[in-house]
């Protein structure tokens, strides 16, 4: 069975700190990881990937992957109210296009 | 920026009626995809399209699907026969494809089954 399992929170964190986000998968032989964003009734929206073990960084975000631990991070620097969401990780598993998705982990930025 | 856009954004329909999900995506985008999510779970892969077949299909995707590219720029996802479990979000998806496995969603068609 292919997993994708993220804590699903609320993560509660003051504007300006920084939130980590985390996901582990149960294919080992995953090579594309994803995150997304999504706001409560509207459509997931990409807002990082990685493809290779290490961070990779745009913006306020980075994207951490270690594939020897099935764990895929996400860290928000400065984080803000508008960030506010639910975020989904995503993986291609299996050698396959198709994206199995975690149930999300629901982020709170209080003012 | 180019974007997915998908038609309705809502529709009802009452149970055993055909529904028929309209989808454009990008055009330059290879493959195409259909994901529902019902509310408060996660998003669940439907089916892949490419080169106009199917090219991986989940469970949930029985006989009461079926998917089509009518034209160079449609991609549809019909329901046969509804069912009230078939109410949920499905969403529209595209990739580029060619080493490019970003997938890039569509708003999304809410579809009420009574």
């Amino acid at each position: 069975q292919k997993e994708v399992e993220q804590n699903s929170g609320p993560l509660s964190v003051p504007e300006g700190a920084i939130a980590s986000l985390n996901c582990t998968y149960s294919d080992r032989g995953s090579q594309s990881f994803f995150w997304y964003r999504q706001y409560s009734g509207k459509s997931p929206e990409l807002i990082m990937f990685i493809y290779s073990n290490g961070d990779k960084e745009d913006g306020r975000f980075t994207a951490q992957l270690n594939k020897a631990s099935q764990y895929v991070s996400l860290l928000i620097r400065d984080s803000q109210p508008s960030d506010s969401a639910t975020y989904l990780c995503a993986v291609n598993m299996g050698g396959y296009s198709t994206l199995t998705f975690g149930k999300g982990t629901m982020l709170l930025v209080s003012p | 920026e180019p974007e997915v856009t998908q038609t309705p954004s809502h529709q009802v329909t009452q149970m055993g009626q055909e529904v028929i999900l309209r989808c454009v995506p990008i055009s330059n985008h290879l493959y195409f995809y259909w994901y529902r999510q019902i509310l408060g779970q996660k998003v669940e892969f439907l089916v892949s399209f490419y080169n106009n077949e199917i090219s991986e299909k989940s469970e949930i995707f029985d006989d009461q699907f079926s998917v089509e590219r009518p034209d160079g720029s449609n991609f549809t996802l019909k329901i046969r026969s509804t069912k009230l479990e078939d109410s949920a979000m499905y969403f529209c998806a595209s990739t580029p494809g060619l080493a490019a496995y970003e997938q890039y969603f569509g708003p999304g068609t809410r579809l009420t089954v009574t």
